[in-house]
């Protein structure tokens, strides 16, 4: 039962442009979210996160949206950058669960000169 | 930032063999430590919650007597691998709790033959 699915496993953008990378939940325990940049062999790097009491939360060139009643988030990346390229997780923990993360399954992304 | 180590970063054993995965909070105190692992292509799944000085929390279907964990410092879990088997073949990714974030290490690749 995967609670968390990013349902794109791959994404291509050409640099400078938006890159927008999409995740769903199904459990409505869920309040914090996160999202991860990972490197292959490498451990995951946080990125950014939201709390269910918002809708949106800026750092520099990253943006979470979050849509509770549709359970979506997306991340969105702008001016997407080579450096960026890498595969993106989202993370959801639940209240209950402080810190206990569930991980959706990656999206690679690539961003291209 | 607070940084996260693993040792060994990856390490190949014979099957039937156990094997020790460390994991330090190299400038803070976690009281909590959290065990992953990554099989390719695939999402990070929680195997465990290392709590120091206690028992550790095992997710459902993990077996606690094969992957023994070990929490005897505010700064170093441990998990070890025991009569390792080709299918537990994996990359182990460990994260330690720190006030509100998780940091995660750089993650040890296992390769049982």
């Amino acid at each position: 039962d995967q609670q968390v699915k990013q349902n794109s496993p791959s994404l291509s953008v050409q640099e400078g442009r938006i890159s927008i990378l999409n995740c769903d939940y199904t459990n409505s325990m869920f309040d914090y979210f996160l999202w991860y940049k990972k490197y292959p062999a490498e451990g995951p790097t946080f990125l950014i996160s939201i709390s269910s009491i918002k809708d949106k939360n800026e750092d520099g060139r990253f943006t979470v949206f979050l849509n509770k009643s549709a359970k979506h988030l997306s991340l969105h990346i702008v001016p997407s950058q080579p450096g960026d390229s890498a595969v993106y997780f989202c993370a959801a923990s639940a209240r209950t669960g402080f810190q206990k993360l569930v991980f959706g399954t990656g999206t690679r992304l690539l961003v291209s000169p | 930032g607070a940084v996260v180590s693993q040792h060994p970063s990856w390490v190949i054993c014979k099957s039937g063999t156990s094997v020790k995965i460390e994991c330090r909070s190299l400038d803070f105190q976690a009281t909590t430590m959290f065990w992953y692992r990554q099989f390719p292509k695939q999402s990070l799944m929680l195997m465990a919650t290392s709590n120091e000085g206690s028992k550790a929390t095992y997710e459902q279907g993990v077996e606690k007597d094969k992957f023994l964990i070990n929490h005897a410092s505010l700064t170093l879990s441990t998990l070890t691998v025991t009569s390792a088997h080709p299918e537990d073949s994996s990359f182990y990714i460990c994260s330690a709790r720190a006030v509100n974030e998780q940091y995660f290490g750089p993650g040890t690749r296992l390769t049982v033959t």
